[in-house]
């Protein structure tokens, strides 16, 4: 069946604009998650949504970048007014729903901020 | 706060070869640990899934083991081939912070054919 789905795969930005990367879950999976890869840095937790709770936002690194998730599904990261710092590859991940799950990646997104 | 640290951060053997890849923890309170590789600008492809019930999980050549009291856990890859040339992550689910992983930064695999 379809994976997790990213768009786009890559972004180049200008410093100072505004990005939103998507993401499309697995069909059928309540838990989305957003994760930050830096160059030769491990997976950087950013947010979490589970159904129609309040979403876990405590990995967001400032409140230049908020996330939503629309009908339980597809999710939206959004970075304002980027920063170089921001260069990154961005991961989105979906499971089941239980802490007992497997999460499966999707492939990316890579956004590069000049 | 949990650290995941993974050991070696680079390792090259010949084709043919077994091999573990190591991975540590700090706190053994855990839902779980998984084992992912990673292809050079590709998403993370799960491996093995292991409960903190569980001792070790095998799928094809690779077993993993999970020592939760010691903060340990190995991932064996038998007869080694080209294709396993990726970098392999852990992650381990905290149970007081059940809503995310805590990734080690990798185990970069080279295998010469």
């Amino acid at each position: 069946g379809a994976g997790v789905s990213q768009s786009p795969s890559n972004k180049v930005t200008e410093k100072g604009k505004d990005v939103e990367l998507r993401c499309d879950p697995i069909s059928g999976h309540t838990a989305l998650y957003w994760y930050r890869q830096s160059l030769g840095q491990g997976l950087e937790f950013l947010i979490y949504f589970q159904g129609n709770s309040a979403p876990d936002k405590s990995g967001l690194p400032s409140d230049r970048f908020s996330a939503e998730r629309t009908g339980g599904s597809v999710s939206t990261l959004t970075i304002q007014r980027t920063q170089q710092e921001d260069s990154a590859v961005y991961l989105c991940a979906s499971s089941l729903g239980q802490v007992t799950d497997t999460q499966y990646f999707g492939p990316g997104t890579r956004l590069t901020v000049l | 706060k949990q650290e995941v640290t993974q050991i070696p951060a680079a390792l090259s053997v010949p084709e043919g070869e077994n091999l573990v890849l190591n991975c540590s923890f700090t706190d053994s309170a855990i839902y779980n640990l998984q084992w992912f590789r990673q292809d050079p600008g590709k998403g993370l492809t799960s491996l093995l899934l292991i409960q903190s019930s569980q001792r070790e999980q095998t799928s094809g050549r690779l077993n993993a083991s999970l020592d939760k009291s010691s903060g340990r856990s190995t991932l064996y890859i038998a007869a080694s081939q080209p294709g396993d040339s990726a970098t392999y992550l852990c992650a381990v689910r905290p149970t007081n912070t059940g809503n995310q992983f805590y990734f080690g930064t990798g185990t970069s695999l080279t295998v010469i054919p």
